[in-house]
């Protein structure tokens, strides 16, 4: 049982390229999301989805576009990245409150 | 809105020492869930526990303990007789369910040998 698979684990970036981060999970969970973790911030919820074909955006959702056309997967996209990106990207799913599992982290670095 | 404080940026204690790690909540809702992770160098969010609004007894786990207080929105996380393993950054996250958490700052906390 893999629970939350992230990939790729470590990624570099020059300004304006373009990335997906991969998220899978395969516990059949409704619910999804994105967060990023920075130095003294804590987590912060970018995009999250309730459902196949439903998403939302969370506290930081600028920069990000989000989609989920199945149930496993949520691809969080980068479609031009800048270095305030630079950070280290966890997703998590969830059956409904209140369990939450999460990947093992995508560490994002933006030239 | 929901928010997080964990006022305690870094903490630095001798091994075997028992230490506290604070957190402050506030919130609107009337159900919600906390929770605390611990994150150690290797990056991994571990869970350590949740813990709903209706439920305020204290829980015990080993050398961790965990006192919710509603009265002062408080969910403090006590660490008996602290070992090494026991370094690294811990959240505390609160959440009307599993799917939007409000995160703490983090605590990173050192135990020295």
């Amino acid at each position: 049982n893999a629970g939350v698979t992230q990939t790729p684990k470590f990624q570099v970036l020059k300004t304006g390229q373009s990335m997906t981060l991969q998220c899978a999970q395969d516990m059949n969970h409704e619910y999804m999301s994105w967060y990023r973790q920075d130095p003294g911030m804590g987590l912060r919820l970018i995009h999250y989805s309730v459902g196949a074909g439903i998403t939302d955006q969370g506290e930081v959702p600028n920069g990000y576009n989000v989609s989920r056309s199945t149930t496993e997967d949520f691809p969080l996209r980068l479609l031009s990245a800048a270095p305030s990106q630079t950070s280290v990207y966890f997703c998590a799913s969830s059956s409904g409150p209140p369990e939450l599992f999460f990947g093992e982290g995508s560490r994002l670095t933006v030239l | 809105a929901q928010k997080v404080t964990q006022a305690q940026t870094e903490i630095s204690v001798v091994e075997k020492e028992d230490v506290t790690l604070d957190c402050v909540y506030e919130t609107r809702d009337t159900t919600y869930y906390l929770f605390w992770y611990k994150q150690p160098p290797s990056g991994e969010l571990v869970f350590l526990i949740r813990r709903n609004s209706f439920d305020e007894q204290n829980e015990i786990s080993g050398r961790y303990s965990w006192n919710f207080q509603k009265s002062t929105s408080s969910f403090n996380f006590t660490i008996t007789a602290s070992q090494v393993v026991d370094s690294a950054v811990y959240f505390c996250a609160l959440g009307r369910g599993a799917q939007k958490l409000v995160f703490g700052q983090g605590t990173r906390l050192t135990i020295n040998p």
